[in-house]
């Protein structure tokens, strides 16, 4: 009964590949987020999607493209890895992020390792 | 943008001591949530509280939008409840749905 679920959960690769992370959330909600969180732990929006709509782009490298094929889906896709990229990258959601007074759930994260 | 800061920074406990965390906000918010990121990383959502106060077993928050500020008080403070607390906000108008966090407040509690 996982609510938002990241997959994979760790992923180790080398610089300058390709590589995807995935979310789902089983809550019915319309809006989907990509955070990242850094070294020291900051949090900070990539994206936000409502219904498959990208709504929130924020100053995000175009090596990063998110994908939501439906409005339970919202995917990462990197390209060109670079070490800088190494971060815990969270997934969440919320019932409608244009309306006010929406609670945002988080998914486990996916720590990415750029060797 | 919207400015959260968080204190104390860094805060040590031992176990059964008491402890309010506090977070200060720059501009009118509509969604206010506090997190428990625990040594595994997950993100737990303790409360959503953009105003009032709101009680969950030893913890319990309190958010006065007026005036900028909530509070995150541990009662009975447990070895489990080591971990950062973040406090993140919604503003009001503009900025779009997304939430701007603090930088943290890191509690360890000892026996």
């Amino acid at each position: 009964d996982t609510a938002v679920s990241q997959t994979p959960k760790y992923l180790v690769t080398q610089m300058g590949n390709d590589k995807s992370i995935k979310c789902e959330q089983n809550l019915g909600h319309d809006t989907m987020y990509w955070y990242k969180q850094d070294s020291k732990k900051f949090l900070k929006i990539m994206f936000s999607y409502n219904n498959k709509e990208l709504i929130i782009n924020e100053t995000v490298p175009n090596r990063f493209s998110p994908k939501s094929p439906d409005k339970a889906h919202l995917n990462l896709h990197i390209n060109s890895l670079e070490l800088g990229d190494s971060a815990v990258y969270f997934c969440a959601s919320s019932q409608d992020g244009r309306a006010p007074y929406n609670e945002q759930f988080f998914g486990p994260g996916t720590r990415l390792t750029v060797l | 943008g919207i400015q959260v800061e968080q204190s104390p920074p860094d805060l040590i406990l031992q176990e059964g001591a008491n402890s309010t965390l506090r977070c200060n906000f720059s501009d009118s918010v509509n969604n206010l949530q506090w997190f428990h990121q625990n040594p595994w990383g997950q993100l737990i959502n303790l409360f959503y509280i953009p105003s009032g106060t709101k009680q969950n077993g030893r913890l319990s928050a309190t958010t006065v939008a007026t005036e900028r500020y909530s509070l995150l008080y541990i009662s009975s403070s447990q070895t489990t409840d080591s971990g950062v607390y973040f406090c993140a906000c919604r503003i009001l108008t503009g900025g779009g749905n997304k939430l701007t966090f603090g930088t943290g407040t890191q509690l360890k509690v000892e026996l």
